[in-house]
């Protein structure tokens, strides 16, 4: 049963607008959020994180932002490019259980020229 | 340059004939995990340590076993492949066991015929 689910498998997005990556998810013990992009033949690379004390985290062209009570996080990618072109994976932990992480199904996002 | 080292990259095997994926790490990390990942389900965790000797099971175990001696190796052991092993392998490793700052292997796709 997984307990990370991010329901869109692609999003396709033009340069410059906004992509709007969807996490949800149904433990409500995890207090860790984090996101990870990954190029084909490649292992994933942490994007950014965001602690369940906060609301919002931004780096750069990328913000994330948590409501708890909807369980539910997303990440911003302000403004698209063509290299942001790769799968997006939400992942969630809990601090006292360390090491054990789990990941959604991932969001193939393609940003068009 | 800090790294982990997955071999082989590529394997195809046999129903039954053991094998073994080996995972080094040099960032001197406590963290280390194995994940595996399918169309549809992303990123599944197997196994993960949390310093020598110490290991814990992971959310789809079953088939796998794993070894922590030394703190920069973390081999995965498939002891009977199956064809539902089939698969593409990512060993990770982390200062903290949060999943902040996870560093991945290149992936080790995995096939058993």
């Amino acid at each position: 049963d997984q307990q990370v689910k991010q329901n869109s498998p692609s999003l396709s997005v033009q340069e410059g607008r906004i992509s709007i990556l969807n996490c949800d998810y149904t433990n409500s013990m995890f207090d860790y959020f984090l996101w990870y992009k990954k190029y084909p033949a490649e292992g994933p690379t942490f994007l950014i994180s965001i602690s369940s004390i906060k609301d919002k985290n931004e780096d750069g062209r990328f913000t994330v932002f948590l409501n708890k009570s909807a369980k539910h996080l997303s990440l911003h990618i302000v403004p698209s490019q063509p290299g942001d072109s790769a799968v997006y994976f939400c992942a969630a932990s809990v601090t006292d259980s360390w090491g054990k992480l789990q990941f959604g199904a991932g969001t193939q996002v393609v940003v068009t020229p | 340059e800090a790294q982990v080292t997955q071999n082989p990259r590529y394997l195809i095997t046999v129903t039954g004939k053991k094998l073994t994926v080996t995972c080094s790490q040099n960032m001197n990390h406590e963290y280390m995990s194995w994940y595996r990942q399918d169309p549809g389900l992303g990123l599944r965790q197997i196994y993960y340590s949390m310093n020598v000797e110490v290991t814990d099971k992971g959310d789809v175990p079953e088939g796998y076993k794993v070894s922590r001696k030394e703190k920069r190796n973390f081999p995965l052991i498939l002891e009977s492949p199956s064809p539902n092993q089939t698969s593409l392998y990512f060993c990770a490793s982390s200062f903290t066991g949060t999943g902040y700052g996870y560093t991945f292997g290149s992936g080790t796709r995995l096939t058993v015929v």
